[in-house]
């Protein structure tokens, strides 16, 4: 099945940096979203971008699907951004599973 | 609108007893998913529906069982439950093939298995 790799695994940043977070993925894809795992473990959407870029707020998306790989960027770091970030993936011509990688876990120091 | 809702919230079982997860969603989705989820290991897909009356499997469905009766509910059940099986368990529902549709989760359901 398709793999999807995330990095860093960690990252630790000071309040108000930029980051940037990383999802390759090994088949072409018709399905990549990112997550967010917050503290008290709620899975959020936050973005559903098989290709392309979307901005919503601090945070924006971009998916090369060619190139098979994903970037979500946080900028102006908030300490409210911190948890665990997951992109997942459905292959093209997969069935109904969206794989997971095993998530970014960002931390924001005030 | 409550979206998904996932009960119980947490449980404590012994080793061989069952019991059974309930995730209720009201935004007429077609799809639903149970995964779980352990520490460094993302989320897995346990079974999921396509519809009502469906089921399949996912990617680690032994010692689960599902149902799916009503289109609004999706059962996870374990028959006889073992300490591999403590974990947080995750119910997702989309309208729309996760091909095309955006994934959205309940608040978890945290099982310990002793």
């Amino acid at each position: 099945g398709i793999q999807v790799e995330q990095s860093p695994p960690d990252l630790i940043l000071q309040e108000g940096a930029n980051s940037t977070l990383r999802c390759n993925f090994s088949d072409s894809v018709n399905n990549l979203q990112w997550f967010h795992q917050n503290p008290w473990g709620q899975l959020i959407n936050l973005f559903y971008i098989p290709s392309g870029t979307k901005q919503n707020g601090r945070l924006s998306a971009t998916t090369v699907a060619t190139e098979r790989y994903s970037l979500l960027y946080i900028s102006s770091s908030q300490t409210t951004d911190s948890g665990v970030y997951f992109c997942a993936a459905s292959p093209n011509f997969g069935n109904e599973k969206l794989t997971f990688g095993t998530g970014t876990r960002l931390t924001i120091i005030p | 609108n409550a979206g998904v809702t996932q009960t119980p919230k947490f449980r404590v079982l012994k080793t061989g007893q069952s019991m059974t997860l309930l995730c209720a969603q009201d935004m007429n989705h077609e799809y639903m998913y149970w995964y779980r989820q352990d520490p460094g290991m993302g989320l897995r897909l346990i079974h999921y529906s396509v519809g009502e009356g469906t089921t399949a499997k996912g990617e680690v469905p032994d010692g689960y069982n599902v149902s799916r009766l009503k289109k609004q509910n999706f059962l996870l059940g374990l028959e006889s439950a073992a300490p591999s099986q403590t974990s947080v368990y995750f119910c997702a529902s989309t309208l729309l093939p996760t091909s095309a549709g955006e994934l959205f989760f309940g608040e978890g359901s945290r099982l310990t298995v002793l």
